[in-house]
């Protein structure tokens, strides 16, 4: 099976600076990999998919990058309400579908 | 836009079966566009996808669920199901249903519904 390892578990970060969480996958998916933003209490919502792809309706704030097994989800200025976990999640592995752990994003 | 909607009991006994619905609306389950997911997600852990079901009932199973899950659907009400078999306390979750593009993401989420197993 696929694993996926995001990266850091959580951090802490201020208004306006610039985010960045990492995605590791266990072996090559290509650009199989989507980013999911959950907020506290609500569903998962998605965000970026096919590793670059805006969802429509998200912020340019938000955005993706990466193949093979490494990838990166940026928050160009982070924003109070961009408070939430994000999931990284490979569909490389048809028709199975595994997410990354998460990573906690609050504010400093 | 659609939306999707849980339903079920929120306490289901150890080794008793949990049973949970989704309710489609503002599109048709049987537009052979989407697959339709069930996902959970245990308190304050990671998302876990279960399993996914086509309009025509041809389905995909998570294989560590594999043995103790069947996913249903009924076209003419527009609603899909999830049913777990033999419960025990670690299958508390939140559980979710998603519309789920090309097999590849899960891009319309349910608000989610807590499943409690407890005695």
């Amino acid at each position: 099976d696929i694993q996926m390892t995001q990266s850091p578990s959580s951090l802490s970060a201020s208004v306006g600076d610039r985010v960045t969480i990492t995605c590791q996958a266990s072996q090559d998916i290509s650009n199989y990999l989507n980013w999911y933003q959950q907020k506290p209490g609500k569903a998962p919502k998605l965000l970026i998919y096919d590793a670059s792809n805006l969802e429509t309706g998200v912020p340019s704030r938000f955005s993706g990058s990466g193949s093979g097994t490494d990838f990166t989800f940026t928050i160009s200025s982070l924003q109070p309400e961009d408070i939430a976990t994000y999931y990284c999640q490979q569909y490389d592995n048809l028709p199975l579908l595994t997410f990354g752990g998460g990573t906690k994003v609050e504010i400093k | 836009q659609v939306q999707l909607q849980e339903s079920g009991p929120g306490l289901v006994k150890p080794s008793q079966t949990l049973s949970l619905t989704c309710t489609v609306s503002g599109g048709s389950i049987s537009s052979g566009d989407y697959y339709w997911s069930w996902i959970r997600q245990p308190p304050g852990k990671g998302l876990e996808w279960i399993g996914y079901i086509y309009y025509s009932g041809s389905t995909y199973y998570n294989p560590s669920l594999k043995s103790r899950v069947t996913i249903s659907v009924d076209t003419s009400k527009n609603q899909f199901s999830l049913k777990l078999s033999s419960v025990t306390a670690a299958d508390t979750a939140v559980y979710y249903c998603a519309r789920t593009t090309s097999l590849r993401f899960l891009e319309r989420w349910g608000q989610g519904t807590l499943v409690t197993v407890s005695s």
